[in-house]
């Protein structure tokens, strides 16, 4: 079964940090591109960046450009995702999602982390 | 980047009833389109992609169709585990964008 399981969410003041973590089970992670899409409170859904199998490549949403840093470690089936320089428009809950063979779609999604930016 | 505008932005109906959410490319997307559904405080689900395959355990009251900039998706026979928001993607180019949902309440 795949399991995508977030952590590291937690409240942050502006011009924070926050490394948020997604462990994968279930597949082969070393297989497939990887996501963060986040949603803020009560809005729709964002894709935020992604990260190519070996790790080659790497794209990200203009407004995260230059502050958030997508990773992966295969030899530890997991994903990361650097933010910093914090925002309050960067609250949201961030979900960390596969991307299905051919990139068509996200097929699996874990259940989400909360990332809350405030003073 | 491409811009997915749904209609309605929400929906009243009753079990069993027949449902159809529309979704709109700002510009042409081939079939690169995928359908996710989202419960309160939980993860969106893949009900279908490339516009009219079922992701693998969707019943099959779901359907959808279209190609271009215009997508339906259709729940034949609305069952009370289908209340919830409904979401279009397009996947055709860089980056994936989402449409701002559909929810399906009850009447």
């Amino acid at each position: 079964e795949v399991q995508l399981v977030e952590s590291g969410g937690g409240l942050v003041q502006p011009g924070g940090s926050l490394r948020l973590s997604c462990a994968a089970s279930g597949f082969t992670f070393s297989s497939y591109w990887m996501s963060w899409v986040r949603q803020a409170p009560g809005k729709g859904l964002e894709w935020v960046a992604n990260i190519k199998q070996d790790g080659s490549e790497k794209y990200y949403v203009d407004s995260v450009k230059g502050r958030f840093t997508i990773s992966r470690d295969n030899a530890k089936n997991s994903l990361y995702l650097q933010m910093n320089s914090l925002r309050a428009e960067d609250t949201a809950v961030y979900y960390c999602a596969r991307e299905s063979r051919g990139r068509v779609a996200f097929d699996y999604w874990g259940q989400g982390t909360l990332v809350t930016v405030s003073s | 980047d491409i811009q997915m505008t749904q209609s309605p932005s929400s929906v009243s109906a009753s079990v069993g009833d027949r449902v159809t959410i529309t979704c709109r490319a700002s510009q042409g997307i081939s079939s690169w389109l995928a359908w996710y559904q989202q419960k309160p405080g939980k993860a969106p689900k893949l009900l279908i992609y490339a516009a009219s395959s079922l992701q693998s355990g969707v019943p099959s009251r779901f359907s959808s169709s279209g190609s271009g900039t215009d997508f339906t998706l259709t729940i034949s026979s609305l069952q009370p585990e289908d209340f919830a928001t409904y979401y279009c993607q397009q996947a055709n180019s860089f980056p994936p964008t989402f449409g701002g949902g559909t929810k399906v309440e009850i009447k």
